[in-house]
């Protein structure tokens, strides 16, 4: 089985440009997290997708937004970039439910500098 | 809320040598938790997890992890550290509890781990 796909996998934009990366899960996983990883914050929740369905957002400004498709691919959009943007974006996909007890897969991560 | 600690952000050990990273959880009820691996530029990678039974669970590359429940802790441990094990570790726990858990895991800060031949 293919693992968790993320594109693209590096990227530069522009303060006050937006952008959009892409999840593709697990085949069969209906669960999307994504998670924003910096070095002074660590490893965030950003927000987490069940069929189509936002069921759970972290601590983010609106600027920071996601959907997810009916063959369960997500993508996220961050809109007006601020420097602080700039970040390794992960997303991860489970098998399950997507409760705290399934394990999540994660992708590669997308590394977007804003400049 | 839950919340993990790792104390020690930097860890250098010989190749061969034995190691452990610690991990400490804050969580009302029964955890679940989880250990990752992650090398530069790289996602995460899943070592272990422990969700009930057995406290001491075992994973891949030759890692296991202990559950203490009184001590609030689930710490890594390896017998014999290989140069290839050199990477950023990190500890974390979901939960069960509804809306605002969903698809959330909360992770520590990592542990570098560093191996000198």
């Amino acid at each position: 089985k293919a693992g968790v796909t993320q594109t693209p996998r590096y990227l530069i934009k522009t303060r006050g440009q937006q952008v959009t990366l892409s999840c593709s899960p697990i085949s069969g996983h209906r669960s999307v997290s994504w998670y924003q990883q910096t070095p002074g914050q660590g490893l965030q929740f950003l927000f987490e997708y069940f069929s189509e369905t936002q069921r759970n957002k972290g601590n983010f400004p609106g600027r920071f937004s996601g959907r997810q498709f009916s063959n369960s691919r997500s993508e996220m959009n961050v809109s007006t970039l601020e420097l602080g943007d700039s970040a390794l974006y992960l997303c991860a996909s489970t098998s399950r439910g997507g409760q705290g007890a399934d394990t999540q897969y994660f992708g590669p991560g997308t590394r977007l500098t804003v400049l | 809320a839950q919340s993990v600690t790792q104390p020690d952000i930097h860890i250098t050990v010989s190749e061969g040598a034995s190691l452990e990273l610690r991990c400490n959880y804050s969580y009302g009820a029964t955890p679940y938790l989880f250990w990752y691996v992650q090398s530069p530029g790289q996602g995460l990678q899943l070592l272990l997890k422990y969700f009930s039974g057995d406290t001491l669970v075992q994973g891949i590359k030759g890692f296991e992890a202990e559950f203490k429940r009184s001590q609030s802790s689930f710490n890594l441990r390896k017998p014999s550290v290989h140069w290839s094990d050199a990477a950023e570790y990190f500890c974390a726990v979901g939960a069960n509890a509804g809306g605002t858990s969903y698809g959330k895991l909360t992770f520590g800060q990592g542990t570098i781990l560093t191996v000198h031949p």
